[in-house]
């Protein structure tokens, strides 16, 4: 079965702390973003990914940077991390068109 | 600005019922509609839509789209408790490679 796999379901950090989410694919897809899921706003897309040691910004980037060295895996990095960076993080893949997009599980991040 | 709206935001049924899900858009250089259902964790694939009028259909789930009206609707008949989850409706544009998201509508069914 394929899978997208997020490396941690729940992490608290602190202010100020360097944080990495990593996520991995085992379907050989070009495509990977990273998405934050907030109540009342929906998924918003922070960066995306076309292929390896590629990245484009989405719509809320601020704060945030990606990591893209190997096919199958796509990190999001929080450089200095903020409470309003309190959220789910979900990460997807999807190979050419976008039927189909498949979701890692998400990881709920609290930053104290 | 490409947007998504989807309504309403929370809805509450009991088992049995038929539901109707909303979603509008406005989008340049339309792609396709897709929708989504999302329970405790990752959102899984439901349907996608590119043509109005033609119906996809998966057991009590269906769902039709009107490119003239820019809106698509996800019907769900005889609800039962596992169909709880948030319902989300994503638009592509051929202009970008990337999904714009709606906010979703959380559905909870009760016995």
């Amino acid at each position: 079965d394929v899978k997208v796999t997020q490396s941690s379901r729940y992490l608290v950090k602190r202010t100020g702390e360097k944080v990495f989410l990593e996520c991995v694919q085992d379907m050989d897809h070009e495509n990977m973003f990273w998405y934050r899921q907030d109540p009342g706003l929906g998924l918003r897309l922070i960066y995306f990914s076309y292929d390896v040691k590629m990245k484009e910004k989405g719509d809320i980037p601020e704060g945030y940077s990606v990591s893209r060295e190997k096919k199958e895996r796509f990190s999001l990095i929080l450089e200095s991390a903020s409470t309003n960076q309190t959220s789910m993080y979900l990460c997807a893949s999807v190979q050419g068109a976008h039927y189909g997009y498949t979701f890692g599980s998400g990881t709920r991040l609290t930053v104290v | 600005e490409d947007k998504v709206v989807q309504s309403p935001l929370s809805l509450v049924v009991h088992e049995g019922d038929t539901v109707t899900l909303n979603c509008s858009y406005e989008v340049t250089n339309f792609r396709s509609l897709l929708w989504y259902k999302q329970e405790k964790k990752a959102p899984t694939f439901l349907f996608m839509l590119t043509s109005s009028g033609i119906e996809k259909k998966s057991g009590r789930l269906s769902s039709i789209l009107d490119k003239k009206e820019l809106f698509s609707i996800l019907n769900i008949t005889a609800t039962q408790t596992g169909d709880s989850a948030v319902y989300l409706c994503a638009v592509d544009s051929i202009n970008t490679d990337k999904l714009i998201f709606g906010t979703g509508t959380r559905l909870q069914v009760f016995p």
